[in-house]
């Protein structure tokens, strides 16, 4: 089955406390990226990824990283947690690799099941 | 700058009713537009997109959605909407090379008996 798994779905940890959560697509797609949801802000983007070993900054960037060493994983990772981002999470994965050939009718998003983060 | 106005945050319909969600968008040049739906506690799924052609695009669950360049929108309809249509509705712009994603704030949408 075609999709995209996040690890750990819930997780709450204390301030300044390394963590990392992690994204996993079995549909050999080329592009990958992060969201937040917070209520009344829809969600925002923080980074995404063409391909492996490439990457960049979306509208919310601070405070995170990630990294793109294999295809199929682009995980999300929290030197040092602060209250903030406390949110809902979001991995998602296209089959466009974008800038490289042009857009199908066929190409779309497709989205984890979230990871929902609170941060004490 | 590149943004997506929902200016509806909920919105309440009888079931058998019609809906139309409103949606907005600030971008500089032909943006992509897609209507996504958040079941409570689940994650997003596709309902539609446009990229190019025809305005009037249908999607899944008797969705449609119609582009309007010269009023910069893209509104979501269903022409009679199910209890179970009773979620939360995101439109979204992504950029022509399919790398950044602008998101509305969402519109929530309870449906009446």
């Amino acid at each position: 089955e075609a999709q995209v798994t996040q690890n750990p779905r819930y997780l709450i940890t204390v301030t300044g406390k390394k963590l990392t959560v992690t994204c996993s697509q079995n549909m050999n797609h080329e592009y990958m990226s992060w969201y937040r949801q917070d209520p009344g802000l829809g969600l925002r983007q923080i980074y995404y990824s063409m391909n492996v070993e490439v990457t960049d900054k979306g509208d919310v960037p601070e405070g995170y990283k990630v990294s793109r060493k294999e295809k199929r994983n682009f995980p999300l990772i929290l030197e040092s947690p602060s209250p903030n981002q406390t949110s809902l999470y979001f991995c998602a994965s296209s089959s466009n690799p974008g800038g490289r050939r042009r857009t199908t009718l066929t190409d779309t998003q497709y989205f984890g099941p979230g990871t929902r983060l609170t941060v004490l | 700058a590149q943004s997506v106005t929902q200016p509806d945050i909920h919105i309440t319909v009888s079931e058998g009713a019609s809906l139309e969600l409103r949606c907005n968008y600030s971008y500089g040049a032909t943006p992509y537009l897609f209507w996504y739906v958040q079941s409570p506690g689940q994650g997003l799924q596709l309902l539609l997109k446009y990229f190019s052609g025809d305005t009037l695009v249908q999607g899944i669950k008797g969705f449609e959605a119609e582009f309007k360049r010269s009023q910069s929108s893209f509104n979501l309809r269903k022409p009679s909407v199910h209890w179970s249509d009773a979620a939360e509705y995101f439109c979204a712009v992504g950029a022509r090379n399919f790398n950044k994603f602008y998101f509305g704030s969402g519109t929530k949408l309870n449906v009446k008996p």
